[in-house]
C-alpha cells in the first residue's frame, strides 16, 4: 500500500498523559500536514511541513502540541497533558511539489479519546 | 480569508436520481477548489479539484463538479446516485498558492443518503 499510513488508528488515553502519534506520507511527497476533525466539522489545519521544516502553525495548535518530521519522512504529532477537549480525530495527509495545484492525499486517522 | 460554504447538512435523493451537493466559496484571486468524500471512520479520499480550464471537472466513481465564477459556487453532481454513494462530502478550497502553505480549508460538510 502506497498511501498515508497513520499509526495507532485508535487512542484511549486518560486525562493528563501524554500522547505520540505518527504519520507516514506518501515516499514521494515533501509536504505534510496535521489536520484535527470533530465531530460534525470539518477537518481543521494544524500545521504545516514542506521537507523536514516546520512552516506553519495554527493558533489551535497550543503550546501542549509539538509536531516534528525529521529528515522529512515521516512524522509526529505529540500531545502533552491531554485534556477532555482533545478528543478528536488526527489526519495526516501529504501533497507532492507542484505549489497548490496538487490534491492532498490523507490517511485514515488516528481518532483520540480522551477520558 | 479564503472560505467555503456548504449550505446543506443533509442531501437525501433516491437511488437513481441525480444528486447535487451545494458548495460556495470565498477567496481573493483564483480559487483552487476540491472535493472530498469521508466515509464512516475513515480518512477523506479525494473526488476532483478545479485548478483551469472546463468550467465541468470529472473526478472519481462517476462525480463531476461545475465551477462558476459569476455565482462563486462549485457544486458536486452526479447524474445516477448509488447507494454506496452515501458518506459525508466536504467542500474545500487552497489557501493561497506559489510559495504559501497551501493548506486547505474545509466547509462543515455535507451527509449524502442515498434511499434504495
Amino acid at each position: 500500500d502506497t498511501g498515508v499510513s497513520q499509526d495507532p488508528r485508535h487512542k484511549i488515553t486518560k486525562r493528563g498523559q501524554n500522547v505520540t502519534f505518527r504519520c507516514d506520507p506518501i515516499s514521494e511527497h515533501n509536504r505534510l500536514y496535521w489536520y484535527r476533525q470533530t465531530l460534525g466539522q470539518g477537518p481543521e489545519f494544524l500545521t504545516y511541513f514542506q521537507n523536514e521544516a516546520q512552516l506553519e502553525k495554527s493558533r489551535l495548535l497550543s503550546d501542549r502540541f509539538s509536531a516534528e518530521r525529521p529528515k522529512g519522512s515521516f512524522s509526529t504529532l505529540e500531545i502533552q497533558r491531554t485534556e477532555q477537549g482533545d478528543s478528536a480525530m488526527y489526519l495526516c495527509a501529504s501533497s507532492s511539489p507542484g505549489g497548490g495545484m496538487t490534491e492532498a492525499f490523507f490517511g485514515q486517522g488516528t481518532r483520540l479519546t480522551v477520558v | 480569508a479564503q472560505s467555503v460554504a456548504q449550505p446543506e447538512d443533509q442531501v437525501n435523493v433516491a437511488e437513481g436520481n441525480p444528486l447535487t451537493v451545494k458548495c460556495t466559496y470565498s477567496v481573493s484571486g483564483n480559487p483552487y477548489l476540491f472535493w472530498y468524500v469521508q466515509y464512516p471512520n475513515r480518512g477523506l479520499q479525494f473526488l476532483l479539484k478545479y485548478i483551469t480550464g472546463d468550467n465541468l471537472v470529472k473526478g472519481s466513481y462517476g462525480f463531476e463538479a461545475e465551477f462558476n465564477k459569476s455565482q462563486t459556487s462549485f457544486h458536486l453532481k452526479k447524474p445516477s446516485a448509488l447507494v454506496s454513494d452515501s458518506a459525508l462530502y466536504f467542500c474545500a478550497v487552497r489557501d493561497g498558492y506559489g510559495g504559501a502553505t497551501n493548506k486547505l480549508i474545509f466547509g462543515t460538510g455535507t451527509l449524502l443518503a442515498v434511499q434504495p
